[in-house]
């Protein structure tokens, strides 16, 4: 069974604060790491697709950094707006399993 | 390109009804992960299944059942529905083989029970 585990599980800020979460994962057998956004009634979005240690990924103000040797990626929010409300989930995906682990996500609450 | 074919979008059922959603995944994924989303909630991961095997088991309650087809569909199975079974229900499919194993989601199936 493979833990992937993120932290925290929930997150209140106020708009224009910036903000970080983490996903842990096995350090063993890595393949990709996935970031999605899930807003309440929609589909979930892709946000980034990590595949090599120390990976820096951006997509406007969201970013996440990846580290394979020690199991964790970040997502770092600057300037959150109301809109960034979702829950973001990761997903790890190893070589030697057909299928990705999701962790049980960390849903943000940004206050305007 | 196709995508991920959830039917129906739409279902009411009455309380103690059954209900059957389907799950068509993009052609040659293997994999199939069902999620619930109650009204205002945050996601809640169900089931999931891999080469027609179920993999991994999440809140999915005992009056739910599920199974992926030699087609790889998959159906997720609702008796004695409850009120609270009132979600929307997403289904996601990821591809065979060696892959960073991005996930695809389909638009969902808003399930009422009144």
């Amino acid at each position: 069974i493979l833990n992937v585990e993120q932290s925290p599980q929930s997150l209140h800020v106020q708009e224009g604060d910036s903000t970080n979460f983490t996903c842990s994962f096995p350090s063993s057998n890595f393949y990709a790491l996935h970031w999605y956004r899930w807003e309440t009634a929609k589909s979930p979005e892709a946000l980034f697709v990590m595949t090599l240690n120390g990976d820096e990924k951006k997509k406007g103000r969201i970013s996440a950094t990846l580290n394979t040797k020690e199991g964790y990626s970040y997502l770092y929010i600057k300037g959150s707006q109301p809109e960034d409300s979702a829950t973001y989930l990761c997903a790890f995906r190893s070589t030697n399993a057909g299928k990705s682990t999701f962790g049980d996500g960390t849903t943000l609450t940004v206050k305007p | 390109a196709a995508g991920v074919i959830q039917s129906p979008r739409h279902l009411i059922k009455e309380k103690r009804e059954t209900a059957t959603l389907k799950c068509y995944p993009i052609p040659r994924h293997d994999t199939v992960y069902w999620y619930q989303q109650g009204p205002g909630q945050d996601p809640q991961f169900l089931i999931s299944f891999y080469e027609k095997m179920q993999s991994d088991k999440g809140s999915i309650p005992d009056r739910f059942s599920a199974q992926q087809f030699s087609d790889y569909h998959s159906e997720l199975n609702m008796s004695s529905l409850e009120l609270g079974d009132s979600a929307l229900y997403f289904c996601a499919s990821s591809a065979k083989g060696p892959n960073t194993g991005e996930l695809f989601f389909g638009e969902g199936s808003r399930l009422t029970v009144l």
